[in-house]
C-alpha cells in the first residue's frame, strides 16, 4: 500500500527553523517526485515546490522559491520542507504530495495521487 | 506563471442534482496536465480526475471531466450528500514544471 506519513505539528516561534518530513512507503521512493503545497487557515491550496528524490534536483514556485528549503534523503525515502527563519505568516497546514504520471498514445499526464495527512505548523510568540 | 481562476466560488445544491465546475487558465494548458481535486475539512485533498476527463481509481462514474485550452469543466451528474466539499482545479507543466491550483469552488447543501 502507497502511503506517504508526514510527522506530527509543530509549534514555534518567529524566527526559529524548523524541517517537516514526509516518509513514503509502498512504492519505489525515486521514481516520483515529491511535492509540497500549502495551506493557510481557511484558504485554498498553493504549491510550492518539488524534489526528484532519485537526484535531488528541486524546483520552487515563484512564490516560495528563497523561504524555504525543499530535500530529501533516498536511503529512507524520505523528504523534508524546511525554514530557517519562521514568520507568523507560515502559520498553515503542509502536505507533501507524490506526483504520478500515466503515459499512452496522447503523451505524458501528470498529478498528484498520494498525499500525506498533513503538517500543522503554527508559528506565534 | 499560469494562473486558474474557478466559478463559481461558492454553488448552493440539494442532492440529486447537478453540479457544473468551472476551470478558466490565463493561458492555454495542455489536457494532459489537467486535474481536479476533493478536499473535505480536515482532510487531505483525494484526486478525482487527471488528463482533464480520465477518473482515478475508485472514482465513481458520476464525477466526469471535459475541457481542452483555457476552459476545462468538472460535472457531477447526481449529487450524493457526500460530494458536499471544495473542488480544485491544477495544473501541472513540464516544461518548466510548475504547477498551480485554482481557488476552489466550494459544493454546500442548500
Amino acid at each position: 500500500e502507497v502511503q506517504l506519513v508526514q510527522s506530527g505539528a509543530e509549534v514555534k516561534k518567529p524566527g526559529e527553523s524548523l524541517t517537516i518530513s514526509c516518509k513514503g512507503s509502498g512504492y519505489s521512493f525515486t521514481t516520483y517526485w515529491i511535492n509540497w503545497v500549502r495551506q493557510m487557515p481557511g484558504k485554498g491550496l498553493e504549491w510550492m515546490g518539488r524534489i526528484d528524490p532519485s537526484d535531488s534536483y528541486t524546483n520552487y514556485s515563484p512564490s516560495f522559491q528563497g523561504h524555504v528549503t525543499i530535500s530529501a534523503d533516498k536511503s529512507i525515502s524520505t523528504a523534508y520542507l524546511q525554514w530557517s527563519s519562521l514568520k507568523a505568516s507560515d502559520t498553515a497546514m503542509y502536505y507533501c504530495a507524490r506526483r504520478s504520471f500515466y503515459y499512452d498514445s496522447s503523451g505524458f499526464r501528470y498529478y498528484f495521487d498520494y498525499w500525506g495527512q498533513g503538517t500543522l505548523v503554527t508559528v506565534s510568540s | 506563471e499560469i494562473v486558474l481562476t474557478q466559478s463559481p466560488g461558492a454553488l448552493s445544491l440539494s442532492p440529486g442534482e447537478r453540479a457544473t465546475l468551472s476551470c478558466r487558465a490565463s493561458q492555454s494548458v495542455s489536457s494532459s496536465y489537467l486535474a481536479w481535486y476533493q478536499q473535505k475539512p480536515g482532510q487531505a485533498p483525494r484526486l478525482l480526475i487527471y488528463g482533464a476527463s480520465s477518473r482515478a481509481t475508485g472514482i465513481p462514474d458520476r464525477f466526469s471531466g471535459s475541457g481542452s485550452g483555457t476552459d476545462f469543466t468538472l460535472t457531477i451528474s447526481r449529487l450524493e450528500p457526500e460530494d458536499f466539499a471544495v473542488y480544485y482545479c491544477q495544473q501541472y507543466s513540464n516544461s518548466p514544471p510548475l504547477c498551480s491550483f485554482g481557488q476552489g469552488t466550494k459544493l454546500e447543501i442548500k
